[in-house]
């Protein structure tokens, strides 16, 4: 079974402030992650996914993720958040190969203030 | 320019009725989802299609039928309206599911919302 953990439901955050939203996943095989950000009454838009390859992974916005596979986490992570970056992000891991499924995180808030 | 749609985007409905959401996708992808997102944002898989075959197909009451006409679109219809139905249902679609790496594109969700 897959399973995907975001500990915190909310992230508040200064304008120009480091933001991290944490991961972290649950797989027999080998993880394939993604990220995602849904604003409000919107659809969900993809940031970045790690599959395999360097651990780092940039992705939209200027967002990053790094892959810790023995911490078994993939943090989203902006070096200076806006105030454009408050939404609703969501982790989602898919166990490779072993499952067809996505399955999603319950999502965390994050509210930069101006 | 939409990549996914769907429609209807607010959909209001009495108990009991019977309702569809279209949606569709002009990306040329193999494989469409729907989700189903809850009033406290949790965001869980109903069905999956691959190039008009179903091969998700998770534990949703048999009133939920998806129907693919084809690959660029899949259909959910809702029997027997339940105020517990009421949520946004999410469509997507990516290449292809066999190989995990492809990205899903979600389109802009359909709000259903039961009385």
């Amino acid at each position: 079974a897959q399973s995907v953990a975001q500990p915190e439901d909310q992230v508040n955050v200064a304008e120009g402030n480091p933001l991290t939203v944490k991961c972290t996943y649950s797989v027999s095989g080998n993880p394939y992650l993604f990220w995602y950000v849904q604003y409000p009454n919107r659809g969900l838009q993809f940031l970045l996914k790690y599959i395999t390859g360097d651990n780092l992974v940039k992705g939209s916005y200027g967002f990053e993720a790094e892959f810790n596979k023995s911490q078994t986490s993939f943090h989203l992570k902006k070096p200076s958040a806006l105030v454009s970056d408050s939404a609703l992000y969501f982790c989602a891991v898919r166990d490779g190969g072993n499952d067809y499924k996505l399955s999603f995180g319950a999502g965390t808030t994050v509210t930069v203030r101006a | 320019d939409t990549a996914v749609s769907q429609t209807p985007k607010y959909l209001v409905t009495q108990m009991g009725n019977d309702k569809s959401i279209k949606c569709e996708q002009n990306l040329g992808h193999d494989t469409m989802y729907w989700y189903k997102q809850d009033s406290k944002k949790f965001l869980k898989i109903m069905f999956s299609y691959n190039n008009k075959e179903l091969i998700i197909n998770e534990t949703v009451p048999n009133r939920f039928s998806p129907k693919s006409p084809d690959k660029a679109h899949l259909n959910l219809h809702i029997n027997s309206l339940e105020l517990g139905d009421s949520a946004v249902y999410f469509c997507a679609s990516s290449q292809e599911i066999i190989a995990g790496e492809e990205t899903q594109y979600f389109g802009p969700g359909t709000r259903l919302l039961v009385l």
